[in-house]
């Protein structure tokens, strides 16, 4: 068990917006340490796609989107594409753990 | 920036394995290198992390298993773990260890796998 939670998978046809949550609490997001998002493609190596909670390396389309209020961040993805289907994982620093979880992971489908 | 990592590991329970990540493109000891893995059809879990001066930092779930080390002279990172159990199977990758500890860039990831 994180002590980020994640839905397991959300979906979304062709061109629509989804958005995927990870709650946490006092002792990591709450605690304003930067939640980053990752996309791992099956078989792949995961890719950064967003960092600090807001910020995209370069490369990445700005159709990724990342948020925070409180204790909670999303990801969002507009103009769903197929080649989005993956594996999406938040991270953060927790305090009380001195390490960087990762969130249990959501599997996006695109129906 | 690459981090280029050793091969798949067969090892019997309670065994040991020793998984290196040698880098280059960039000045080795002033970031931190962070290990990660993933179980099979299982969520990525971070494991440890070693910093620019050298400290680590270890999960509470394989705390006393694992040791991460560097030789800076070779801008290489290693990642031990020991009493090794068939739950420990998993692809493990290292990664390096950004401001506010993303990543970048990571390893291809190696395949650990222990079997009887």
């Amino acid at each position: 068990q994180s002590v980020l939670t994640q839905p397991p998978s959300v979906s979304g046809a062709p061109g629509q917006r989804v958005t995927i949550s990870c709650t946490g609490s006092s002792s990591n997001i709450g605690a304003n340490y930067g939640v980053h998002w990752y996309q791992q493609l099956p078989g792949t190596v995961p890719k950064l796609l967003i960092y600090g909670n807001i910020n995209r390396p370069s490369g990445v389309p700005d159709r990724f989107s990342g948020s925070k209020s409180g204790t909670s961040a999303s990801l969002a993805i507009t103009g769903l594409q197929a080649e989005d289907e993956a594996d999406y994982y938040c991270q953060c620093y927790d305090s009380s753990l001195g390490g960087v979880p990762f969130g249990g992971g959501t599997k996006l489908t695109v129906l | 920036v690459q981090l280029v990592q050793s091969g798949a590991e067969v090892k019997k329970p309670g065994a040991s394995v020793k998984v290196s990540c040698k880098a280059s493109g960039y000045t080795f000891s002033i970031y931190s290198m962070h290990w990660v893995r993933q179980a099979p059809g299982q969520r990525l879990e971070w494991m440890a992390w070693i910093n620019a001066n050298g400290n680590t930092k270890y999960s509470q779930r394989i705390q006393g298993r694992v040791t991460i080390t560097r030789d800076t002279s070779a801008s290489t990172a290693y990642m031990e773990l020991s009493s090794l159990r068939s739950e420990d199977t998993a692809v493990y990758y290292c990664a390096r260890g950004e401001s506010s500890n993303w990543y970048y860039y990571w390893g291809q990831g190696t395949l650990v796998t222990v079997s009887p």
